[in-house]
């Protein structure tokens, strides 16, 4: 069974704090994804990494980043937090072993951050 | 650059049916994929066309038209568990060839008793 894990469910951190959430799959997927989802805007791209090391710009990554170090493990880095961060964040991974793999994400079950 | 349009909230009676439209603009095409996601959890991928026509699964089927650029979603037989919100998105051929996708805003169905 497919299986894509997150650090923390929810995490509560206070302004200016640099923030690690962790992301770990474990189906030997190339592509790896970081959403933020909030209500009203759907979900939206931060960054992703298509190979270890390997690592691209999404929609907003403004005050993130990234490291993939190991073909299992995406990390997302809020290096100074700000309420405006305050939000549901998910991973995804899918493979590129042919055109539908490439499309079919699998998701983490969230985490949601709160920057007081 | 690339758009997805879908309605934002659909209603039906347990037992019916539901056609979730999604009209897509890209410059590029690979395929139109569909996304469920309950309250408080994660999107889970449901479907996926990459090629003209309706693709079923159990009591849900998915049709894509590229000449239309047109897809929709159809729930049968709906259950209560089906009060979810549903995704549609694509891939955009001419900016990503790795599997980065597009996500519309995402439409909520809501089924009544």
């Amino acid at each position: 069974d497919v299986k894509v894990t997150q650090s923390s469910r929810y995490l509560v951190k206070r302004t200016g704090e640099k923030v690690f959430l962790e992301c770990v799959q474990d189906m030997d997927h190339e592509n790896m994804f970081w959403y933020r989802q909030d209500p009203g805007l759907g979900l939206r791209l931060i960054y992703f990494s298509y190979d270890v090391k390997m690592k691209e710009k999404g929609d907003i990554p403004e005050g993130y980043s990234v490291s993939r170090e190991k073909k299992e493990r995406f990390s997302l880095i809020l290096e100074s937090a700000s309420t405006n961060q305050t939000s549901m964040y998910l991973c995804a991974s899918s493979s590129r072993r042919d055109r539908k793999s490439t499309e079919t994400q699998y998701f983490g079950p969230g985490t949601r951050l709160l920057v007081l | 650059g690339q758009s997805l349009e879908q309605p934002s909230e659909v209603t039906a009676v347990e037992g019916a049916i539901v056609q979730i439209n999604c009209t897509y603009q890209t410059s590029g095409f690979y395929g139109l994929s569909w996304y469920q996601q309950h309250d408080g959890g994660a999107p889970t991928f449901l479907s996926y066309n990459g090629l003209d026509g309706l693709e079923e699964t159990g009591r849900f089927s998915s049709f894509l038209s590229r000449s239309d650029s047109y897809g929709y979603l159809l729930l049968q037989e709906l259950q209560m568990k089906d009060s979810a919100s549903y995704f549609c998105a694509v891939r955009d051929r001419t900016t990503d060839s790795w599997g980065k996708l597009q996500f519309g805003a995402g439409t909520q169905v809501v089924v009544t008793p």
